[in-house]
């Protein structure tokens, strides 16, 4: 079974500096490796995705994600943070049949002003 | 586009009564996904649909809880008979393709069971 981990409940960071919010993943297969953010009272939007190609992927709002297949690590990365960005982070993988779409447990990032 | 569209927002039931949740992906979209997300938790998958079959229900407690899909269109989740534990946020959400496609969530339905 596949699985998701988020080692960090927590992340915080001041204004300006950058971020990174840390994803590993467990599955059989190729992975398609997902990110989403979602704000308080709001339904989880999308970020960005890693199917295949270019391990480094460019998002929504500034955010990358680097793919790293030999340590199984998906982290997504802020090259300045903004006090906006403070939200909840899922970090999400899906097996190549299409099945299993799992979700990580969350990171709560705060950007301190 | 639209977007993904839930409802109620809120629900508030005492335990042991049933409750229905009704969910409208985004037009054109062949998967569908139902979400239970615990306070301070990750959301957990209960269902997924792509187009009117059910394509995993693993983690469906399916002595409480059932799903369909009539026409591949619209989704109804209920929960008979709901327990205390069942207080959740549950999400939808819709995928063009279930494979590569990201999927668009809804605003999610807050239940609340006394």
């Amino acid at each position: 079974a596949q699985s998701v981990a988020q080692p960090e409940d927590q992340v915080n960071v001041a204004e300006g500096n950058p971020l990174t919010v840390k994803c590993t993943y467990s599955v059989s297969g190729n992975p398609y490796l997902f990110w989403y953010v979602q704000y308080p009272n709001r339904g989880l939007q999308f970020l960005l995705k890693y199917i295949t190609g270019d391990n480094l992927v460019k998002g929504s709002y500034g955010f990358e994600a680097e793919f790293n297949k030999s340590q199984t690590s998906f982290h997504l990365k802020k090259p300045s943070a903004l006090v906006s960005d403070s939200a909840l982070y899922f970090c999400a993988v899906r097996d190549d049949y299409g099945q299993n779409f799992v979700f990580g447990p969350g990171t709560r990032l705060s950007v301190l002003p | 586009e639209a977007g993904v569209a839930q409802s109620p927002r809120y629900k508030i039931i005492e335990k042991r009564q049933s409750v229905a949740f009704w969910c409208n992906p985004i037009s054109g979209h062949a998967t569908l996904y139902w979400y239970q997300q615990i306070l301070g938790q990750g959301p957990k998958l209960l269902i997924q649909f792509q187009n009117n079959g059910v394509v995993d229900d693993s983690q469906l407690p399916k002595d409480r809880f059932s799903a369909e899909r009539l026409k591949g269109v619209d989704s109804t989740l209920k929960i008979q008979p709901a327990k205390l534990e069942d207080s959740a946020v549950y999400l939808c959400a819709s995928s063009l393709e279930s494979l590569g496609g990201e999927a668009f969530f809804g605003q999610g339905t807050r239940l609340t069971v006394v």
